[in-house]
């Protein structure tokens, strides 16, 4: 089992759609987690920390379940610039030990 | 600020040829790595960096070689190329372990013949 799953894409939606994607982690002492965002033939870059109390920023919410590993991205309103591939990341105990989810990619159409 | 910068951006090597990958930033992060990335497995840890000095493995080590004498620069060297080592090479860094985001560089795409 990987460390870092996440859903299998791609996620086709129209404009103006609600998408949300979901990532489960096998390490229960997983301390730290991560949205980020890549865009095609760049490099990641963070959407949004997940807290435990969720979190939300702008048209982003991040949920975080720690009793069932499992943390989520919801994307309201799609914008055609919202099309990339998310990656889930956890950050372990113990030092530098990051795990990255393979991506969901996105795809939003006029 | 330049943030992470990698040179090359593209390299094309034969099987058993060595080379270096460049990594830098101006940040002052303490916290440095390297991942590479290949289609549907997500970025993959080779090697990381707590300081300068200080070095230690990461998920896929083998192969690579790191050191540390500066803050700024990481760099990242492959020692003996093979075709497994095709792949799309990253670099980041970020200021604390965990916790905090991490910056990445653009890239190197790397390809061996």
């Amino acid at each position: 089992r990987k460390e870092v799953e996440q859903d299998p894409g791609p996620f086709n939606v129209p404009e103006g759609a609600t998408v949300a994607f979901n990532c489960t982690y096998s390490n229960s002492a997983s301390q730290s987690f991560f949205w980020y965002r890549q865009d095609c033939r760049k490099e990641p870059k963070l959407l949004m920390s997940v807290y435990s109390s969720g979190n939300e920023d702008g048209r982003f919410t991040a949920q975080l379940n720690r009793a069932s590993q499992y943390i989520s991205l919801l994307i309201r309103d799609s914008k055609l610039s919202d099309s990339a591939t998310y990656l889930c990341v956890v950050r372990g105990t113990g030092g530098f030990k990051t795990i990255f989810g393979a991506g969901t990619r996105l795809f939003v159409k006029a | 600020n330049a943030g992470v910068t990698q040179t090359p951006k593209f390299q094309v090597l034969k099987t058993g040829q060595s080379m270096t990958l460049q990594c830098a930033q101006d940040m002052n992060h303490e916290y440095m790595s390297w991942y590479r990335q290949d289609p549907g497995m997500g970025l993959r840890l080779i090697h990381y960096s707590v300081g300068a000095g200080i070095t230690d493995q990461g998920e896929v080590p083998n192969g690579y070689n790191v050191s540390r004498s500066t803050t700024e620069d990481f760099p990242l060297r492959l020692l003996s190329a093979a075709p497994s080592q095709t792949s799309v090479y990253f670099c980041a860094s970020s200021y604390s372990l965990a916790g905090d985001e991490q910056y990445f560089g653009p890239g190197t795409r790397l390809t061996v013949t």
